[in-house]
């Protein structure tokens, strides 16, 4: 059974420092995975796709990274903002069957100006 | 295009009263799921239609809930009769492909109390 676990829970840091959040998959059979990021009262937005395959995804100030093997995956946020402040999940879809995502409890940034 | 819509945003209802929460999904998305998120836990799977047939629905708690999707374009999530630990949001998601290589798009949730 696919398990996500997401490290830290919370995390509060000064702004234009840069970060990593962390998330780990206990069964490395995947077909992709996602980050999301879920501001308080509204719904996910996606961030990051990353497929079974590839290791890195980049897009403006995140880089997402995928070490299936190890079942790992960590969101690099460069020169954090205020506005960067939310809850960010991770998430990974099976290989086989509804492909449906198994989430983690997600990391709370919070980032101060 | 048009993104996933779910409404209510919000409803609050009394413990053993009926809810209906819907969600529209992006046009031309056979694939359609359906999650929620309690207080304190993580986002977990309820079902998944193809269409309006329903894949998997492992996820459905009881059968307090019910899921249609008629004719394969919006859904319905019923909750009847509602119990406390019903509370959470409720969020759908819509996929051309259940494999997409686009992910999913999910919609902005319903937050539903019972009290």
């Amino acid at each position: 059974k696919q398990e996500v676990t997401q490290i830290p829970a919370a995390l509060s840091v000064p702004e234009g420092e840069n970060l990593v959040l962390n998330c780990s998959f206990t069964d490395s059979a995947i077909y992709n995975l996602q980050w999301f990021r879920q501001d308080p009262g509204k719904g996910l937005t996606s961030l990051l796709l990353i497929q079974s395959s590839q290791r890195e995804q980049t897009s403006g100030r995140l880089n997402a990274s995928l070490d299936k093997s190890s079942g790992r995956s960590t969101l690099y946020i460069a020169a954090s903002q205020p506005g960067d402040s939310a809850t960010y999940l991770c998430a990974v879809s099976g290989t086989s069957g509804t492909y449906k995502y198994i989430f983690g409890t997600g990391t709370r940034l919070k980032v101060l100006a | 295009e048009a993104g996933v819509t779910q409404f209510p945003s919000h409803s609050v209802i009394e413990k053993g009263q009926t809810v209906t929460l819907r969600c529209d999904p992006i046009s031309g998305h056979d694939n359609l799921y359906w999650y929620r998120r309690v207080m304190g836990k993580e986002i977990k799977f309820l079902l998944h239609f193809v269409k309006e047939s329903k894949q998997d629905e492992s996820g459905m708690p009881n059968n307090r809930f019910l899921a249609e999707r008629t004719g394969g374009t919006y859904s319905t999530l019923k909750v009847q009769p509602a119990e406390l630990e019903d509370s959470g949001v409720y969020f759908c998601a819509s996929s051309w492909r259940p494999h997409s290589d686009y992910g999913y798009t999910f919609g902005s949730g319903t937050r539903l109390t019972v009290v």
